[in-house]
This record gives structure tokens, sequence and C-alpha cells, in this order.
């Protein structure tokens, strides 16, 4: 069990490129959710999913595209990175109404 | 305005005494809240949670205290491990499954 996974770890952008972040979760977990983690601000919802083919915006959804074409898949695109969202991020699961389970992270510079 | 606060960034204490990490929310909807552990370049772990039917949850060295009328909440680690060095964040829901708010975190560092 692999538990949530996250690809890749690191990424430096140009501002105006784009890229694709992969969430996986061997779990057959239905929720999953992308954070981002900005010093002092700590973990904010960017876009969730509440099961295969559903996406919902967070918080914070701004300059961000979801998708979850397959259950144990979530994507996040930027379609044209700025630095704004130079950021760490990450992605989590959960089986129903409980706690969540983290992947180890993506850290992004915009440059 | 953010709506779950750690006041401390951060805090320091011996090994073997009590760590306290401290919560506050603006939201009285909150009912449901928990704590996350992270270390560097790792995702946030689950600690422990309450629900607001309850003002003290325990487990093991962790026991998480709710004061609803004061809108706080907080961490006791008893004893403290120069492992429990980490970044510990508060979070809330309002209403059990609902999605989480996190604070910004708190970074504790257990002396030797």
């Amino acid at each position: 069990n692999a538990g949530v996974t996250q690809t890749p770890k690191f990424r430096v952008l140009k501002t105006g490129q784009s890229m694709t972040l992969l969430c996986a979760q061997d779990m057959n977990h239905e929720y999953m959710y992308w954070y981002r983690q900005d010093p002092g601000m700590g973990l904010r919802l960017i876009h969730y999913s509440v099961g295969e083919g559903t996406t919902a915006k967070g918080e914070v959804p701004d300059g961000y595209n979801v998708s979850r074409l397959k259950k144990q898949n979530f994507l996040l695109g930027l379609e044209s990175a700025a630095p704004s969202q130079t950021s760490v991020y990450f992605c989590a699961s959960k089986p129903r109404p409980n706690e969540q389970f983290f992947g180890p992270g993506t850290r992004l510079t915009v440059l | 305005d953010q709506q779950v606060k750690q006041n401390s960034p951060s805090l320091s204490v011996q090994e073997g005494r009590i760590s306290i990490l401290n919560c506050d929310y603006t939201n009285s909807m909150f009912d449901y809240f928990l704590w996350y552990k992270k270390y560097p370049a790792e995702g946030p772990t689950f600690l422990i949670s309450i629900s607001s039917i309850k003002d003290k949850n325990e487990d093991g060295r962790f026991t998480v205290f709710l004061n609803k009328s004061a809108k706080h909440l907080s961490l006791h680690i008893v004893p403290s491990q120069p492992g429990d060095s980490a970044v510990y964040f508060c979070a809330a829901s309002e209403g059990y499954g609902q999605n989480f708010v996190f604070g910004p975190g708190t970074r504790l560092s257990v002396l030797p």
C-alpha cells in the first residue's frame, strides 16, 4: 500500500508555463483534495472531489483546474503559472467523513 | 481573515515536560476539530480529533481539550519527546465530514 503519492516532488516553472500535478491513492478513497501551504497561512483548500467524475471549488481555486476521471487519481492543472503560485502543494484523500491522509507534497517554484 | 488561529508560531519545550499547543477559532459553527503533525518534507499526518459533544479526548501521550464557550482548543503532549519536534496544525470543520479549515501551524521543538 503506497497510500497517497504525488508526482513530481519538485518543479520549477517560468511565468506563463503550464503543468499538471498528479495525485494517486491506492486506498479506494472517495474524497480527494488539493491544498497549498504557504508560510504563515496553513493549508488552504484549492479544489476537492467527493467521487469519480466530480470536482468542486475550495477556498482558493483561481488559476487552477482539476479533474477526477478515475477514482484513484486527482489532477491539478496550472494553465498559465504565476509567481503567486509558488508554494508547496499537498494532495489528500479520505474514505468517508473522517481524517484525511496526505501525500508528501510537491514544491513548485514559478520564476 | 483566518477562521482558525494558532497564535504561537513556535514553541520550545524540554524533553519530559508538557507541551501545550493552542488553537482559537472564530466560526461558532465549527463542531469537529483535528490536530495534524507535520515533519519536514512530509505530508501532515493525523494525530487526534474531538467533536463538540466532548470537552476532552485522550490518546496515549496526546490529549485535546475543547472549550466551546471560549472557542479554544489545546493539545497537550505529556511527556514530550524529541521525536515530537514537528509543525502542528489545528483544523476545524462545520460538521463531521465537511471540509476542513486549517490554522497556520505551530513549530514545536523538544530539546533533549
